[in-house]
C-alpha cells in the first residue's frame, strides 16, 4: 500500500525553464510534507517542507504547493539549473502520541536538466 | 562538524552472517532512524528512536535489531543476513519534534550486499 506516490519516474527539463515535480498521497493523517534531493552515493538532503495547514511555501528557487482536497503536492523549481539534476523524493510525516513520528517516502523522480 | 556518520560505506556478507551498521551523530539530536532504499521502493523506515533508551519499529523491522544507549549512537544489527536485505541503508537524525519543519539530516549510506 503506497501511501505516497510519485508517478513520474523521470523528468527532463531545459535549463532556465520551470521544473514541476508531482506527488500524491492517500493518508489524511499526514501533517507535514517534505521534499528531499538525492545525488548518487550520497544521502538525501532536505530541500523544503510545508505544513498541512498551508497551501504554499517558498524558498528561493523552490516552491511547494499543497492541495489538501486533492491530496496532491508539487515542487516547482524556477529557473532550473544543471546542478538541480538529481533524484527528488516526496515525503510525508505522520505524528501520533507524544514523540512518535514516521516519515513515508515516495519512490522518487529523476530530474535531468538539459543545458 | 561531521553531521551523521555511517560506517562502513560498503559491505558484502554471506547469507546467515551477522553484522552491525554503525550510525553516529554529533548534533545532539534526540530523534534517530534507519531507512533502507531499494529500487522502485523509495526509502522505508526500519526502526526509530526518540531518545536514549527508547526504540520502536518502523515499516520493515523484521531481521533487524536496534538499541540506543547514548544520544549519539544508533547501531543497526542484522541478526542473520538474507539476500532480501541487500540494500542501501541510511541513518537519519533530527531535533525532537522539528523533523516536519527542518527535515532529517541523513548520513551518506551503507551499501550492503548479501550473497
Amino acid at each position: 500500500d503506497q501511501q505516497v506516490k510519485q508517478n513520474s519516474p523521470s523528468l527532463s527539463v531545459q535549463e532556465g525553464r520551470i521544473s514541476i515535480l508531482n506527488c500524491d498521497y492517500t493518508n489524511s493523517m499526514f501533517d507535514y510534507f517534505l521534499w528531499y534531493k538525492k545525488y548518487p552515493a550520497e544521502g538525501p538532503t532536505f530541500l523544503i517542507s510545508i505544513s498541512s495547514i498551508k497551501d504554499k511555501n517558498e524558498d528561493g528557487r523552490f516552491t511547494v504547493f499543497l492541495n489538501k482536497s486533492a491530496k496532491h503536492l508539487s515542487l516547482h523549481i524556477v529557473p532550473s539549473q544543471p546542478g538541480d539534476s538529481a533524484v527528488y523524493f516526496c515525503a510525508a510525516m505522520e505524528r501520533w502520541n507524544f514523540g512518535n513520528e514516521k516519515l513515508t517516502f515516495g519512490t522518487g523522480t529523476r530530474l535531468t536538466i538539459i543545458p | 562538524n561531521a553531521g551523521v556518520t555511517q560506517t562502513p560505506k560498503f559491505q558484502v556478507l554471506k547469507t546467515g552472517q551477522s553484522m552491525t551498521l554503525q550510525c553516529a551523530q554529533d548534533m545532539n539530536h534526540e530523534y534517530m532512524s534507519w531507512y533502507r532504499q531499494d529500487p522502485g521502493m523509495g526509502l522505508r523506515l526500519i526502526h526509530y528512536s526518540v531518545g536514549a533508551g527508547i526504540t520502536d519499529q518502523g515499516e520493515v523491522p523484521n531481521g533487524y535489531n536496534v538499541s540506543r544507549s547514548t544520544t549519539e549512537d544508533f547501531p543497526l544489527r542484522l541478526l542473520s543476513a538474507a539476500p532480501s536485505q541487500t540494500s542501501v541503508y541510511f541513518c537519519a537524525s533530527s531535533y525532537y519534534g522539528t523533523g516536519g519543519n527542518y527535515g532529517y539530516t541523513f548520513g551518506s549510506g551503507t551499501r550492503l550486499t548479501v550473497v
